[in-house]
């Protein structure tokens, strides 16, 4: 059973524009989901996170929209750069830190 | 900090050998993660530690696969015998239990090829 559906699989977003990736989770006993970045070559490393007590996060040019109720979260991405381009992985955490991970989001930003 | 380590960074081996993977944790986190990630399956994560104990192992695959946490810096996670279909990146990664949020950081990974 996926306990986290993300999508799409890949994106593709010129430069400037907004990239978009979004997430669903069934388990209602997740309390912590994070956003990971990977680039080639490297393991995974946060990039942003949310409690599901708050609807936004931002950081910077990153922006964690959650809405508890459809059990669904997304990132955006503002004026995307090509050094954005990563896989991106959305992940929900129960309390005891154990995580769940998407099936992550490849994206292209191109100059 | 030197962030998680892992050893080897690259594996090739053929069926049937047993293969040794290594982590060291960030001094200090208390929870240890493996995981393993291909382009059909994504991410899965196969066991994980708290404290050096083992606390869920249901996503390791077969009993092929062991993990050992003998001390709070060091692990193991090895494949006996190995099968081509093993072949994947293996990441570890540590979290300390008692920061305020559950970020877990990762190792750089070991690419494991099984002929």
């Amino acid at each position: 059973q996926q306990q986290v559906k993300q999508s799409p699989q890949s994106l593709i977003v010129q430069k400037g524009g907004i990239s978009i990736i979004n997430c669903a989770y069934e388990n209602t006993a997740f309390d912590y989901f994070p956003w990971y970045q990977q680039f080639p070559g490297k393991g995974p490393a946060l990039l942003i996170a949310i409690r599901p007590d708050v609807s936004e996060k931002k950081e910077g040019r990153f922006t964690i929209s959650f809405n508890k109720s459809a059990k669904q979260f997304s990132l955006h991405i503002m004026d995307s750069q090509p050094g954005d381009s990563a896989t991106y992985f959305c992940a929900a955490n129960t309390n005891a830190g154990k995580s769940t991970f998407g099936d992550g989001t490849t994206l292209t930003v191109k100059p | 900090d030197a962030g998680v380590i892992q050893s080897p960074r690259h594996e090739v081996t053929e069926m049937g050998q047993e293969v040794t993977l290594r982590c060291k944790p960030i001094s200090g986190h208390n929870s240890l993660f493996w995981y393993r990630q291909t382009m059909m399956r994504g991410l899965e994560l196969l066991i994980y530690f708290n404290n050096n104990v083992p606390i869920d192992d249901s996503g390791m695959p077969e009993d092929r696969f062991s993990a050992k946490m003998p001390n709070a810096s060091f692990s193991t996670l090895k494949i006996q015998p190995s099968e081509p279909r093993d072949s994947a990146v293996y990441f570890c990664a540590s979290r300390s239990t008692g920061s305020s949020y559950n970020e877990q950081f990762f190792g750089p990974g070991t690419r494991l090829t099984v002929l």
